[in-house]
């Protein structure tokens, strides 16, 4: 079972520079986020998505855009990257919605560094 | 707005022996989930348990059990008969049971780093 998988799993980038992470999951989920980490704290939402064609921000969106092309996939975009972006970012996903007590599957993460 | 403490950044064990893991939090909801989350030098987040804040009876998952203490907004984690495999960061998370927004994204205590003594 591959579960949730990122790619990259490790990239720089110069400041104003674009990317988009990828990432997809086999399980069928229906619902899907995007987290980031920074040294010494926990994860934050920067972005999720309940269901196929609907996206909503979390608690980080600021400089970031996101597509669910499917409900396989769930793509983030830093359109100008900048050094407080330089962060792990995980993408998770889950059967359910939010607000259950549904366990979250997550990928291994992306280490993003911005110079 | 809700928030997750972890007092201890970093606790050690003796291979075998038991270690508890603190974590409160702060809610004005009576309805929510608590988890908490290892992460392993691989990085990727596991779920290690989770209880709902309606039971009163304590969840367990093998060696891992937690003290939910709901009047005292207290969760802390036991890991008896620790093994290297235990070692990583442990995350204490809270979700609330509140349907619309981004209300139920899972909120993310800091951490506490485990590591076990062979």
């Amino acid at each position: 079972n591959a579960g949730v998988t990122q790619t990259p799993k490790f990239q720089v980038l110069k400041t104003g520079q674009s990317m988009t992470l990828q990432c997809a999951q086999d399980m069928n989920h229906n619902s899907m986020y995007w987290y980031r980490q920074d040294p010494g704290m926990g994860l934050r939402l920067i972005y999720y998505s309940a269901s196929e064609g609907t996206t909503d921000k979390g608690e980080v969106p600021n400089g970031y855009n996101v597509s669910r092309l499917n409900k396989r996939e769930f793509s983030l975009r830093l359109e100008s990257a900048a050094p407080s972006q330089t962060s792990v970012y995980f993408c998770a996903s889950s059967e359910g919605p939010l607000a259950t007590n549904e366990k979250l599957f997550f990928g291994s993460g992306t280490q993003l560094s911005v110079l | 707005a809700q928030t997750v403490t972890q007092s201890q950044p970093e606790m050690s064990v003796q291979e075998a022996e038991t270690v508890t893991l603190s974590c409160t939090y702060d809610t004005s909801e009576s309805d929510y989930y608590l988890f908490w989350y290892k992460q392993p030098p691989s990085r990727q987040m596991i779920l290690v348990i989770r209880q709902e804040a309606y039971k009163q009876q304590n969840a367990t998952e093998n060696r891992f059990s937690v003290n939910f203490q709901k009047a005292a907004k207290s969760f802390s984690l036991k890991i008896s008969d620790s093994q290297l495999g235990d070692a990583a960061m442990y995350f204490c998370a809270y979700r609330s049971a509140l349907v619309g927004g981004s209300q139920g994204n899972l909120i993310f205590g800091k951490g506490t780093k485990l590591s076990v003594k062979p």
